[in-house]
């Protein structure tokens, strides 16, 4: 029962060209959304997250963006650059739940960005 | 500590034996988390410590897995009786704020169960 999914394994983007990818979900108790990214041979670090009171969070060259109704968010990177290369992985959580901070990880979107 | 440290950062293990694997969260972290991610698939949640509350044990796949945690300082992994679709590498977290600002990965353990 994946509850977080991103359906897209890969995405190549050119440098300096947005990168949008996608994640959906299944949970209407999900409040919190979170995006990770992680390199070879480390441990994911946290980019951004959203409340699901929002519909958007900037940061950077990083947005998030929430469709409650649709149960999707994106990230969007602009402009995307070769270092941005990496797995990215959405995160959701029913903050106040029994298990308050646990995450429901999605299975993650390789991005290649080219120079 | 500066980050979350794992230990060993590599173990391979026969089938059958058993393994424990180490987390030092951040100073002051008093959430505790243990994920794994196999081979091309995401992050598994396995267990979660909050402070002195009872912890979370819901994503542990079997009773060969479990967890302590010793105060708000280091936890042990404990797999009994390897099997090979245990091989994965195993993510330790901490976090001491809403789960909004997310959590501090380790470098995880990578388990190859032979």
């Amino acid at each position: 029962d994946q509850q977080v999914k991103q359906n897209s394994p890969s995405l190549s983007v050119q440098e300096g060209r947005i990168s949008i990818l996608n994640c959906d979900y299944t949970n209407s108790m999900f409040d919190y959304f979170l995006w990770y990214k992680k390199y070879p041979a480390e441990g994911p670090t946290f980019l951004i997250s959203i409340s699901s009171i929002k519909d958007k969070n900037e940061d950077g060259r990083f947005t998030v963006f929430l469709n409650k109704s649709a149960k999707h968010l994106s990230l969007h990177i602009v402009p995307s650059q070769p270092g941005d290369s990496a797995v990215y992985f959405c995160a959701a959580s029913a903050e106040g739940g029994t298990s308050y901070g646990k995450l429901t990880f999605g299975q993650g979107t390789i991005l290649t960005v080219h120079p | 500590g500066a980050g979350v440290s794992q230990s060993p950062s590599n173990k391979v293990t026969e089938k059958g034996k058993d393994v424990e694997l180490r987390c030092d969260p951040i100073s002051g972290h008093t959430a505790l988390y243990w994920y794994r991610q196999r081979l091309g698939q995401g992050l598994e949640f396995l267990i979660y410590f909050q402070g002195n509350s009872a912890p979370d044990k819901s994503g542990l796949p079997s009773d060969r897995f479990s967890a302590e945690r010793t105060g708000e300082s280091v936890s042990t992994l404990t797999i009994q009786r390897t099997q090979q679709e245990d091989s994965a590498v195993y993510l330790c977290a901490s976090s001491q704020r809403s789960v909004l600002y997310g959590y501090t990965f380790g470098s995880g353990t990578r388990l190859t169960v032979v």
